[in-house]
């Protein structure tokens, strides 16, 4: 069956440093995957879409890769701020519809 | 401003008894979706419309109904038959099905007591 994986324990890094989030997934090939940030309580908002033949997408302090043969996405906040901490959902489409990872808890410090 | 509205933020409801959850959008968006999350998991679909007065059930519609009689408007119902309602609901809107990005309501929190 269809498979997301992300990192189940929490991220924790400092003030500054780039935080780099990782989604696998597993027995099917999505045309495109896209990356959620999501608060406690609150509903998922959307940060990058990135397309299967994209390799590398770019917004302001965030970069996304693609890696379609080892079935990865990397997810990357540079200059890392307190504000940026929340959980990251990645989602890769599989025909229908979107397939959420359970999301990595990104905590930085201060 | 646009957006998806959902409402009540948080609902209890007794066993046996059931709830419908209102999700209503001012996007112009053609496709809606229901999703369920519960504590340390993904999001998983419950039903999704493309278009007025059609809907399909996604991975775990058993329990639950919707209907779709206007564009702006994709209530859901948690019936009696859902064996474990307790969760987090998530309604979601997108241009069209299946063309990008998904724009969240501030969900709904359902307890059973």
């Amino acid at each position: 069956s269809q498979k997301i994986e992300q990192n189940s324990e929490a991220l924790n890094i400092q003030e500054g440093k780039t935080a780099t989030l990782t989604c696998n997934y597993t027995n099917y090939s999505p045309a495109y995957l896209q990356w959620y940030r999501q608060d406690p309580g609150r509903g998922p908002v959307f940060l990058l879409l990135i397309r299967e033949n994209e390799k590398e997408k770019r917004k302001e302090r965030l970069k996304v890769t693609f890696d379609t043969t080892l079935k990865q996405s990397l997810f990357h906040i540079t200059a890392s701020q307190p504000a940026d901490s929340a959980t990251y959902l990645c989602a890769p489409d599989s025909s229908y519809k979107l397939i959420f990872g359970s999301g990595t808890r990104l905590l930085v410090r201060p | 401003d646009g957006g998806i509205t959902q409402s009540p933020k948080y609902l209890f409801r007794k066993e046996g008894q059931n709830v419908t959850l209102s999700c209503e959008q001012n996007l112009n968006h053609d496709a809606m979706y229901w999703y369920r999350q519960d504590p340390g998991q993904g999001l998983r679909l419950i039903y999704y419309s493309q278009i007025v007065n059609d809907f399909q059930k996604g991975d775990i519609a058993e329990g639950y109904s919707v209907s779709r009689e206007k564009k702006e408007s994709f209530p859901l119902t948690v019936t009696s038959a859902q064996k474990n309602p307790t969760a987090f609901y998530l309604c979601a809107s997108s241009i069209a099905r299946n063309t990008g990005e998904l724009f969240f309501g501030e969900g709904s929190r359902l307890t059973v007591l």
